[in-house]
């Protein structure tokens, strides 16, 4: 089966621009999460998606949002980027709430 | 608050020798589950053993297993036989309720970064 996919892998954008994330579920799973990692806060939740609802939303500002699609592939879209979002944005999935959630490989952003 | 503490920034080990990575939580849950994962260099997040609270035994996935003890809240990971590829950061989690509804949120500890040593 196979893993949890992200794209891209590496981005480099400037400040003020906006990005687009994309990450494929394990196939089956409902649910997929995202989380950002920077060395100074480390791993925080962003959001939360299953059958397209989002079902949980972290501390983050209104500029970072997301979507879910019938097939389960979702997206996190970043607008106005500063620089402290520079930060490696993983997707996570998992069959059902509370149940162990798989990463994909991340994608690192750098915003200049 | 949901909360979980790795207090070992740093921990180093003997190839072949066994190690343990400490990790307490705080929740008012009482259901929950716990999580550890590893994560390379690479970047990416490996799941490596689940331990749920209503969980009599201890988990154990080949050479991890988690040290459950409830009423001290602590979760700990024991890796036996340690090897070079283990070298990596560990990040302790748990999944908590969030409010009254279903969704459930996947909090996570600072990480150990575990350097097996040849």
């Amino acid at each position: 089966k196979a893993g949890v996919t992200q794209t891209p892998r590496y981005l480099i954008k400037t400040r003020g621009q906006q990005v687009t994330l994309s990450c494929s579920p394990i196939s089956g799973h409902r649910s997929v999460s995202w989380y950002q990692q920077t060395p100074g806060q480390g791993l925080q939740f962003l959001f939360e998606y299953f059958s397209e609802t989002q079902r949980n939303k972290g501390n983050f500002p209104g500029r970072f949002s997301g979507r879910q699609f019938s097939n389960s592939r979702s997206e996190m879209n970043v607008s106005t980027l500063e620089l402290g979002d520079s930060a490696l944005y993983l997707c996570a999935s998992s069959l059902a709430a509370g149940l162990e959630q798989y990463f994909g490989p991340g994608t690192r952003l750098t915003v200049t | 608050a949901q909360k979980i503490t790795q207090t070992q920034p740093g921990m180093f080990v003997q190839e072949k020798e066994a190690v343990t990575l400490d990790c307490t939580y705080d929740t008012s849950d009482q259901s929950y589950g716990l999580f550890w994962y590893k994560q390379p260099s690479s970047g990416e997040m490996i799941f490596l053993i689940y331990q749920g609270s209503y969980d009599e035994q201890n988990a154990t996935e080949g050479r991890y297993s988690l040290n459950f003890q409830k009423a001290r809240k602590s979760a700990n990971l024991v890796i036996s036989a340690s090897q070079l590829g283990d070298s990596a950061m560990y990040f302790c989690a748990m999944t908590y309720r969030v409010s009254s509804g279903s969704a459930r949120q996947l909090t996570f500890g600072s990480g150990t970064q575990l350097t097996v040593l040849p």
